[in-house]
């Protein structure tokens, strides 16, 4: 198993631009889940969902939109790219209702100029 | 909303001593997990230890264990026996009824040799 894979590692973007982070998971979890981690913080829920056809927002959803047509793909779309999402962000998934333990990706990170 | 705080920016101690990192979090509800991660400067975010709120025994794992207070909500993490791998930031989370996580704000630990 790959477990969550992310891509890309890095990337960096122009304010306005827009782009999509892809996120992967192996292991037929329901729930998936996208969060930012900024200098001094900890993780911060952006989004998440808990199946196919499932969304919801979490802490920090403004400038981002995400979908998920499959259980295995959870991408990440920044609209238009601001300096405020220069960040690094981390997709998990968990296996669903009663499991406790998250699995994360290897962060991308993303700087926005 | 459930809060979590860790008072401690940078801990250093020496290699093969103890070390207690501190977390203090707030909650309304009765049944809850708590969990110290770690990620180290590759940045993958590895799960150390969890607890269980309803659970009165102290989890241990390893040379991990931790020191929960109930009363006082208060969940600190001591490293025995120190390693240059144990190196690296510790967020204290706390995961909601919906499963949500809640982060600390990482406390970044320092092994000196």
């Amino acid at each position: 198993n790959a477990g969550v894979t992310q891509t890309p590692k890095f990337q960096v973007l122009k304010t306005g631009q827009s782009m999509t982070l892809q996120c992967a998971q192996d292991m037929n979890h329901e729930y998936m889940s996208w969060y930012r981690q900024d200098p001094g913080m900890g993780l911060r829920l952006i989004h998440y969902s808990v199946g196919a056809g499932i969304t919801d927002q979490g802490e920090v959803p403004n400038g981002y939109n995400v979908s998920r047509s499959t259980t295995e793909d959870f991408p990440l779309r920044l609209l238009s790219a601001a300096p405020s999402q220069t960040s690094v962000y981390f997709c998990a998934s968990r296996a669903g209702q009663g499991s406790y333990e998250q699995y994360f990706g290897p962060g991308t990170r993303l700087t926005v100029t | 909303a459930q809060t979590v705080t860790q008072s401690q920016p940078e801990m250093s101690v020496q290699e093969a001593e103890t070390v207690t990192l501190s977390c203090t979090y707030d909650t309304s509800e009765s049944d809850y997990y708590l969990f110290w991660y770690k990620q180290p400067p590759s940045r993958q975010m590895i799960l150390v230890i969890r607890q269980e709120a309803y659970k009165q025994q102290n989890a241990t794992e390893n040379r991990f264990s931790v020191n929960f207070q109930k009363a006082a909500k208060s969940f600190s993490l001591k490293i025995s026996d120190s390693q240059l791998g144990d190196a690296a930031m510790y967020f204290c989370v706390s995961m909601d009824s919906n499963y949500q996580l809640i982060w600390g704000a990482g406390t970044k630990l320092i092994i000196k040799p």
